[in-house]
């Protein structure tokens, strides 16, 4: 069955360090990918989606992404993290295109805890 | 704009009430869409409007009721719920419901019943 992982349930960085967040994908063709933040009761909020093109994606708030095909990856970077980036982060795909194929699956998130 | 409201933003509701939940978007948008989030897991996928159209109903009890009056506006009428409904509940809307185009989603609605 198609699914999303990520590895790592919770992971604590200080603040002003690098973060890497692991995202893996189980699915024949390249799909849609989509990394989305939620702070404690809030909403999702998008940081960055791969369709196509430039492997290496910008989003906001200084994050990047890179789609690693021969690795089934969507890894999320962050050069330098601060304090507010303390949050619950998720890995997203869809399928393709129609249907139920154009769900949103998600992975279980991994939460980020940055110390001072 | 980006953003996608919900109302209300908390709700206590016994097991015999009627409640609803209002969400709006004015990106233009085609598709909307309701999830329920438990605590420490992802959003699971309720119901999907597309051109104000039912398409995906994801077996959801038929004491959730969805209602898209028009491309704008998406409701969720409340009736007869458990416990176990307790959650937070999310809209999301995109440019269209066939998954090529991102989702964007609102703050949540967060409904104890007691």
């Amino acid at each position: 069955a198609q699914s999303v992982t990520q590895p790592d349930i919770h992971i604590t960085v200080s603040e002003g360090a690098s973060l890497e967040l692991r995202c893996n994908y189980s699915y024949g063709a390249t799909p849609y990918l989509f990394w989305y933040v939620q702070s404690p009761g809030q909403g999702l909020q998008l940081l960055l989606k791969y369709f196509s093109g430039d492997t290496l994606v910008q989003g906001i708030k200084g994050f990047e992404a890179e789609f690693k095909r021969s690795q089934s990856s969507f890894n999320l970077r962050k050069p330098s993290v601060h304090w507010s980036d303390a949050a619950e982060y998720f890995c997203a795909v869809v399928l393709g295109y129609g249907g139920s194929q154009g769900n949103l699956i998600f992975g279980k998130g991994t939460k980020l805890s940055v110390k001072p | 704009d980006t953003e996608v409201t919900q109302t209300p933003k908390h709700l206590v509701m016994g097991m015999t009430n009627k409640k609803s939940l209002k969400c709006e978007q004015h990106m233009g948008h085609r598709a909307m869409y309701w999830y329920k989030q438990k605590a420490k897991k992802p959003p699971e996928l309720m119901f999907v409007y597309s051109y104000e159209k039912l398409s995906i109903n994801e077996s959801v009890p038929s004491r959730f009721s969805p209602e898209c009056p028009n491309s704008s506006l998406l409701n969720l009428h409340l009736h007869a719920l458990q416990p176990e409904d307790s959650a937070l509940y999310l809209c999301a809307s995109s440019q269209d419901g066939q998954g090529a185009y991102e989702q964007y989603f609102g703050p949540g609605t967060r409904l104890t019943v007691t």
